[in-house]
């Protein structure tokens, strides 16, 4: 168990919806870091947060934003939905603003269908 | 573009050997490199890493070696248990910074 935990597991949702997915990082981390799989590719950096601000940026599309909360837990908004969304969703949050001598912990991640 | 390689979609090894994976990168930015273990259903997991200004780290049964000329890290497991049979990533990144970019992953079965 990774400490960091993101809801739901599994979403199945159509075309044009929108949908928002959780991740509660670990207990004292400040970076959550939200990353994309999709079939057979590698994960994909979409955005970072720490303390409340957004500090890096990826290829993430408009569609998409994210916000960290002041509690640090994170969401992740996708918008007007499309079949290439259809991927897993990593979160993973670190102690500190870089991963140097610090590990990044990731969650099980959520799997999203669109249909 | 993939900046990340890893042109071995699986690998196969008989317990008690080495495991060698693989793991290219075109970006000669990148400084630190790591490679992460992910078991189905479960989100990946740190294994090991690795900065440019070192060839090679050692951590138990794991080592990875960097070869910056040659643009090629490689992950060692010797000796090889059914435990370690996963998905292995190699990420990289910039100045120990924030952003990973990982390659697709090599499918790693270790059979007794």
């Amino acid at each position: 168990d990774s400490g960091v935990t993101q809801t739901p597991k599994h979403l199945i949702t159509a075309t044009g919806q929108r949908v928002t997915l959780r991740c509660s990082p670990r207990s004292g981390d400040l970076s959550v870091y939200w990353y994309q799989q999709s079939l057979d590719q590698g994960l994909q950096f979409l955005i970072q947060y720490y303390n409340g601000e957004e500090r890096a940026k990826g290829n993430i599309l408009e569609r998409f934003s994210a916000q960290q909360f002041p509690d640090l837990h994170s969401e992740l908004n996708l918008s007007s939905l499309e079949l290439g969304d259809s991927a897993l969703y990593f979160c993973a949050s670190s102690a500190n603003l870089d991963i140097q001598n610090t590990e990044a912990f990731f969650g099980q991640g959520t799997r999203l269908t669109v249909v | 573009d993939q900046q990340v390689k890893q042109n071995s979609p699986s690998l196969s090894v008989q317990e008690g050997r080495i495991s060698i994976l693989n793991c290219d990168y075109t970006n000669s930015m990148f400084d630190y490199f790591l490679w992460y273990k992910k078991y189905p259903a479960e989100g990946p997991t740190f294994l090991i890493s690795i900065s440019s200004i070192k060839d090679k780290n050692e951590d138990g049964r794991f080592t990875v070696f960097l070869n910056k000329s040659a643009k090629h890290l490689s992950l060692h497991i010797v000796p090889s248990q059914p435990g370690d049979s996963a998905v292995y990533f190699c990420a990289a990144s910039v100045g120990y910074g924030n952003k990973l970019v990982f390659g697709a992953g090599t499918i790693l079965r270790v059979k007794s």
